[in-house]
């Protein structure tokens, strides 16, 4: 019955290396996002992406990259990772028009 | 204001009292709100929500309130329980090409038994 279901819940890395989080939603909507949360709680948009456009925040780095196999899943890898990038990654889908958007349960990524 | 610093805005009641989050939004071009709530370990779970046509939105003893005359909204929650201590978010979306959601700094909801 999961609606938003992200995968790992938890992923400790070292510096340098690549990653990916893994995404799925079977709530049937059109558009995908990724969010980055910060120590601080702070939660900001990262990439948005339906099936005609990906939307990317202008300050994420290029070792940032959505993909989309699919309607239902966006993965989000991460090349050469920096302890900078160590935060909690929320996964959330929502329909085209003004409505909510669903969360997954987030990603805590550490990078060691 | 928006809150600004180092350390997440806090709120402390007592149980069973009323309580009141506010935020400051920055586009006025923003037509769709929502107010989230964020528990320990779990995502964003959505409240309530209130398109810029209302000034004021009712659910189960939630009460979001609009001003757009001054960007500025409320979550009052009635009879506060233990249950509603969490981190609440206040989220704009204006009209863009995609339905992107832009947050508020938080505010950290901690009921006193």
């Amino acid at each position: 019955d999961t609606a938003v279901s992200q995968t790992p819940k938890y992923l400790v890395t070292q510096m340098g290396n690549d990653k990916s989080i893994k995404c799925e939603q079977n709530l049937g909507h059109d558009t995908m996002y990724w969010y980055k949360q910060d120590s601080k709680k702070f939660l900001k948009i990262m990439f948005s992406y339906n099936n005609k456009e990906l939307i990317i925040n202008e300050t994420v780095p290029n070792r940032f990259s959505p993909k989309s196999p699919d309607k239902a899943h966006l993965n989000l890898h991460i090349n050469s990772l920096e302890l900078g990038d160590s935060a909690v990654y929320f996964c959330a889908s929502g329909r085209e028009t003004n409505t909510e958007a669903f969360f997954g349960q987030g990603t805590r990524l550490t990078v060691v | 204001g928006e809150s600004v610093g180092l350390h997440l805005p806090t709120l402390s009641v007592q149980e069973g009292d009323n309580s009141i989050i506010n935020c400051a939004y920055s586009n006025s071009a923003s037509d769709y709100f929502i107010w989230y709530k964020q528990e320990s370990g779990k995502g964003p779970q959505f409240i309530i929500d209130i398109r810029s046509n209302m000034d004021k939105r009712q659910g189960q003893r939630v009460t979001v309130l609009l001003n757009k005359t001054v960007k500025h909204l409320s979550l009052q929650i009635a009879a506060t329980q233990p249950g509603d201590s969490a981190v609440y978010f206040c989220a704009e979306m204006g009209q863009t090409g995609a339905n992107n959601l832009f947050f508020g700094t938080g505010t950290r909801l901690t009921v006193i038994p």
